[in-house]
């Protein structure tokens, strides 16, 4: 069965520091692979996404994630953060379903001003 | 706006009543899905429609819940007889396949809280 790891569930970092949010996930087949970003109060909203091609993405508000497939991982990156980036954030994948995401259990991200 | 819009966005209910939402997707998406989450997880899939076909339940969806699509439009999503462990988020989503991949937007979500 398909399933996604997030290591941390709780990320404190000081503004300007460097994020790495680490996802990895089960499943041998081709992948869609997903970062989504819950702001406090608000909606899912997409950040990135890696369908093919360079493995190395770029999102919105300065966010990056590398598919290394040897690895099984999406991690997702920030060379410096802002208080405005705390929130939750969601690895999610889909494979041979094409529908359903399978989703990690999210982690929060609260930078300290 | 032409998001994902979900009504009503809060909801609270007496254990053994019966609550609807309501999901309009975004205009021209064909899928349509229902989501659950809970405070620390990350959303469970509980549904899913292409155009008005329902294609997959969740074995997490239990008799009690309904789902449709009637004209492959909006959707509704009912549970019968609520009970507190159905307190949770429930996020409706779109997509539509056409080229690579499936991006899904979501809508603000419906928060239910059974007392």
């Amino acid at each position: 069965a398909q399933s996604v790891s997030q290591h941390n569930h709780h990320v404190i970092l000081s503004e300007a520091a460097s994020l790495e949010l680490g996802c990895n996930y089960s499943y041998g087949g081709t992948v869609n692979l997903f970062w989504y970003v819950q702001y406090p109060g608000q909606h899912l909203q997409l950040l990135l996404k890696y369908f093919s091609g360079d493995p190395l993405v770029k999102g919105i508000k300065g966010f990056e994630a590398e598919f290394i497939k040897s690895k099984f991982s999406f991690n997702l990156r920030k060379p410096s953060v802002q208080w405005s980036d705390t929130a939750e954030y969601f690895c999610a994948v889909n494979g041979d379903s094409n529908y359903q995401l399978i989703w990690g259990a999210g982690t929060k991200l609260i930078i300290k001003p | 706006d032409t998001g994902v819009s979900q009504d009503p966005r809060h909801k609270i209910t007496k254990r053994g009543q019966n609550v609807t939402f309501r999901c309009d997707p975004i205009s021209e998406h064909n899928r349509l899905y229902w989501y659950r989450q809970t405070l620390g997880q990350g959303p469970e899939f509980l549904t899913y429609f292409q155009n008005e076909a329902q294609l997959e339940k969740s074995r997490l969806l239990s008799d009690r819940f309904s789902a449709e699509r009637p004209k492959g439009s909006f959707s509704t999503l009912e549970i019968q007889r609520t009970e507190q462990g159905d307190s949770a988020m429930y996020l409706c989503a779109s997509s539509n396949q056409r080229g690579a991949g499936n991006t899904i937007y979501f809508g603000e979500g419906s928060w239910l809280t059974v007392v």
